[in-house]
């Protein structure tokens, strides 16, 4: 079955950087785009990256562009999340999704999700 | 990117059949063939219950059905169980391959 497990949050200052990490397994990973969707407490889903089957195609939200990188390793069958300069706004559990296709159109499966809280 | 209006919550008995909105526009919505819908429990990994605006995955309920028209999406949950009471978004894919979420809908169950 699908599984994705998110791992590498914490609690981190203003403007430091944290990398998070999702492990896949139970599917052909290279065959579907992922994405990272977060959640800030008490608020609704926000779509944050999405990195085609291949990696050549990033796409990011206007809120993290510039500072947030998504990227690949289909030999570990694992997505990351590299997230600098981070704000306090960027508080939020992180998920990990897998696309139904390889370029991006929707999610269906989701992993548990870290908790990353950024904090003086 | 676009935002999507959904109302805040929706109740109902069980048994019953409750339908929650998702209200768009032509760039989103009314222009895309990519509209879900996710379940999720707070501290649970939220689930696809309708893909496609209409699809149902496999193990999905057939409680659970989705349309379109025009700008506005909705969810139908019909014989209405306790399990159902959750959160409940609806996503549509926009330009470049981005999705964008409602706000997000709470399901209560009386």
């Amino acid at each position: 079955q699908v599984q994705l497990v998110e791992s590498g949050g914490g609690v981190v200052q203003p403007g430091r950087s944290l990398r998070l990490s999702c492990a896949a397994s139970g599917f052909t990973f290279i065959n579907y785009a992922m994405h990272w969707v977060r959640q800030a407490p008490g608020k609704g889903l926000e779509w944050v990256a999405l990195i085609s089957y291949d990696g050549n195609n990033k796409y990011y939200a206007d809120s993290v562009k510039g500072r947030f990188t998504i990227s690949r390793d289909n030999s570990k069958n694992a997505v990351y999340l590299q997230m600098n300069s981070l704000r306090a706004e960027d508080t939020a559990v992180f998920y990990c999704a897998r696309d139904r296709t390889r370029r991006g159109t929707e999610a269906d499966y989701w992993g548990q999700g870290t908790l990353v809280t950024v904090s003086s | 990117q676009s935002a999507l209006t959904q109302p805040a919550s929706v109740s109902g008995s069980p048994g019953q059949s409750i339908t929650i909105s998702c209200t768009g526009t032509s760039s989103d919505i009314g222009g895309s063939d990519y509209v879900s819908w996710f379940q999720h429990h707070p501290g649970r990994a939220p689930k696809l219950m309708i893909y496609d605006v209409s699809n149902r995955p496999s193990g999905i309920s057939n409680r659970f059905s989705g349309s379109k028209s025009g700008n506005t999406a909705s969810l139908t949950i019909s014989g209405l169980q306790a399990e159902d009471e959750a959160d409940y978004y609806c996503s549509s894919h926009i330009s470049n391959s981005i999705p964008v979420f409602g706000p997000g809908t709470k399901v209560t169950v009386l």
